[in-house]
């Protein structure tokens, strides 16, 4: 597609419950990256991957959130056993190596 | 760390008033510089970006000069529209190779007709 999708839109889970978000990068980027952005805040780097490498996870916030993108294109975040703390946006960016990055629209997840 | 600090919002103007956001920011060497619009409901756009020190990013009338003695990037306008209005980021990335974009708290720019 022309532009970086995320999906779904928006999610609502209950405390203790798993979810996975998805991001479809720009077909030929090689790099990848998710950002939690806080409702009033800027985006927070969580983790980097180019092509299936992770090479960069020093931002995830505990071993409750785990990202993959096992053939290098789709990548996959899942946070699990969500609290309140993780509600945000996610943010979803690709790019061509060490060229700018765009930005899908993101996932708004509400944990009640 | 690094860091980016941006002016609280909102910041409210009529149109065609000019328009400043302050950014500074906290970073080793000489990171690239780059200001990100939001509109409402919409992803963030890259807006404008500066390389090395004394460069002027410009796009759509919007400039920001990257001043490596102040360590500031400030964003102005001269003459703002209604359809400015959105939240602006600051954000750093930084020369040692690491890719992750450090982002400023955003300001909010409302302009009214």
């Amino acid at each position: 597609g022309a532009g970086v999708s995320q999906s779904p839109r928006y999610k609502v889970a209950k405390r203790g419950q798993d979810v996975a978000l998805r991001c479809d990068p720009i077909s030929g980027h090689v790099s990848l990256f998710w950002y939690q952005q806080a409702l009033g805040q800027g985006p927070e780097f969580l983790t980097y991957f180019q092509n299936e490498a992770q090479l960069d996870k020093s931002g995830l916030p505990s071993d409750r959130f785990f990202a993959e993108r096992p053939e290098g294109s789709v990548s996959t975040l899942k946070i699990q056993r969500t609290q309140q703390e993780d509600s945000a946006v996610y943010l979803c960016a690709s790019s061509r190596d060490r060229e700018v990055s765009t930005f899908g629209s993101g996932t708004r997840l509400t944990v009640v | 760390g690094d860091s980016v600090t941006q002016m609280e919002g909102p910041v409210t103007l009529s149109e065609e008033a000019f328009l400043t956001i302050n950014c500074t920011y906290t970073a080793t060497g000489y990171p690239s510089l780059f200001w990100y619009v939001q509109y409402p409901g919409e992803g963030l756009q890259l807006l404008l970006k500066a390389t090395k020190a004394d460069d002027k990013g410009s796009n759509k009338g919007f400039e920001a000069t990257y001043r490596k003695e102040t360590t500031s990037f400030h964003l102005e306008k001269g003459s703002v529209q209604v359809s400015d209005s959105a939240v602006y980021f600051c954000a750093l990335s930084p020369d040692t190779g690491r890719r992750a974009l450090t982002f400023g708290s955003g300001t909010r720019l409302q302009v009214q007709p």
